[in-house]
């Protein structure tokens, strides 16, 4: 059974770009959630994706989107970065018929730099 | 929305001793419960959860209490090693939402 994982691990960008950040569920598991962790802070709910609909979404402006593949991997794009994007991103998998009332769990994180 | 609050912030113990970590939640119909380990440069481990009609569920050294008249979780750790040394984080979802809303965490250091 493979986790989660997440790609890239690191990234550099500049103000005003656009990013997309990479996450393959764990096996077995449908549904995947985007979080923001910003330093010393726990992790915020972003946006959930399930059956490739957003299923669910957090305070983040609408500049955060996401995509999700018939296979469950999920994209979460950033545009008109801002230097306060700066955080963790972290996607959590998990089965639908426990949604975010059932164990989520995490990837390694992409840690997104904004300069 | 959910509004979950975790006390302390920072928690020294000497190794071999117990950890306390407490969590309290706003949201009476949240129903799940879980509790994460992060270390250094690494995601969320889930290493223990409670449904909310149990008060109370054991893993080796781990454990975690349910008082959901009071509306409040605890995270309790025995015999602590220094690899248990990391930030600790409580959840819960927010009535019929399937989000996480995370406590702002714990950093517990066990000391040799």
């Amino acid at each position: 059974e493979t986790g989660v994982t997440q790609s890239p691990t690191h990234l550099i960008k500049t103000r005003g770009q656009q990013v997309t950040l990479r996450c393959s569920s764990q096996s077995g598991h449908n549904t995947v959630s985007w979080y923001q962790q910003a330093l010393g802070q726990g992790p915020q709910f972003i946006f959930q994706y399930y059956r490739e609909e957003e299923n669910g979404r957090g305070n983040f402006p609408p500049r955060f989107s996401g995509l999700q593949f018939p296979n469950y991997s999920s994209e979460l794009n950033v545009n008109a970065l801002e230097l306060d994007d700066s955080a963790l991103y972290l996607c959590a998998s998990s089965d639908a018929g426990t949604g975010g009332r059932g164990p989520q769990y995490f990837g390694p994180g992409t840690r997104l730099t904004v300069t | 929305g959910e509004n979950v609050e975790q006390h302390p912030s920072t928690l020294s113990v000497q190794e071999g001793d117990s950890a306390v970590i407490k969590c309290t939640y706003s949201d009476s119909a949240s129903n799940y419960f879980p509790w994460y380990k992060q270390e250094l440069g690494k995601g969320p481990q889930l290493i223990i959860d409670i449904r909310s009609n149990v008060g109370e569920k054991k893993d080796q050294r781990i454990a975690v209490t349910l008082n959901k008249t009071a509306k409040h979780f605890s995270l309790h750790i025995t015999e602590t090693q220094p690899e248990d040394s990391a930030v600790y984080f409580c959840a819960a979802p927010p009535g019929s939402a399937r989000q996480l809303t995370f406590g702002s965490g714990t950093q517990l250091t066990v000391l040799p």
